[in-house]
């Protein structure tokens, strides 16, 4: 079975600049999680994605970012303008519905807003 | 909230050696899932071990083992025979069926494994 897959797998922008991250979930997973990982802090869910609709978006800075899942398979995350505090990496999840066994993770693209 | 706890700083083991990394978690839910994940240099998110809150025996993943206390609130997890491979970070994390599903992390606990 494929992984989560997510490009790029790095990218540095200067800042107010826009930049996307791409992932690709695995197959039949309808649940799609973009989490974004501060360097030394656990993984923040930025939003969360039920086949191709929004379940949960509440941390998620509107006003900056956006995300899409059309089909409800590959999901892209966009950032404009970026802010230093964006720095982070951004991880991918995709699960079944019960995730009574875990979820798979993305390798994650790391974020560097110079 | 729902919220996860780890409050150990760096933790130090020697090859081996086994080790207990410690979890407590806040929930008023009666249905929830408890995870640990290992987070190695590189980044990737490695799932090692789930207990479901009903669960009446402790999960066990090979050399990992997941000491649950309900009463308590804790969810610590056992390496036993440490590696030189078991150095990472490590996340306890919590989610709930349904709609809430996403996980909740704690802020992680760094695990180094000395020959």
């Amino acid at each position: 079975e494929a992984g989560v897959a997510q490009s790029p797998r790095y990218k540095i922008i200067e800042k107010r600049q826009s930049v996307a991250f791409w992932c690709n979930p695995i197959s039949g997973h309808a649940t799609l999680y973009w989490y974004q990982q501060i360097l030394g802090q656990g993984p923040k869910l930025l939003i969360q994605f039920q086949n191709n609709g929004v379940v949960d978006d509440s941390q998620l800075p509107k006003d900056r970012f956006s995300a899409e899942r059309l089909k409800g398979v590959d999901s892209t995350l966009k950032i404009q303008p970026a802010k230093l505090e964006d720095s982070a990496v951004y991880l991918c999840a995709s699960a079944h519905y019960w995730v009574g066994n875990g979820y798979t993770f993305g390798s994650g693209t790391r974020l560097t807003v110079v | 909230a729902q919220k996860i706890t780890q409050t150990q700083p760096g933790m130090f083991v020697q090859e081996k050696e086994a080790v207990t990394l410690d979890c407590t978690y806040d929930t008023s839910d009666q249905s929830y899932g408890l995870f640990w994940y290992k987070q190695p240099s590189s980044g990737e998110m490695i799932f090692l071990i789930y207990q479901g809150s009903y669960d009446e025996q402790n999960a066990t993943e090979g050399r990992y083992s997941l000491n649950f206390q309900k009463a308590r609130k804790s969810a610590n997890l056992v390496i036993s025979a440490s590696q030189l491979g078991d150095s990472a970070m490590y996340f306890c994390a919590m989610s709930f069926t349904g709609a809430n599903s996403k996980l909740t992390f704690g802020k992680g606990i760094t695990l180094s494994v000395r020959p």
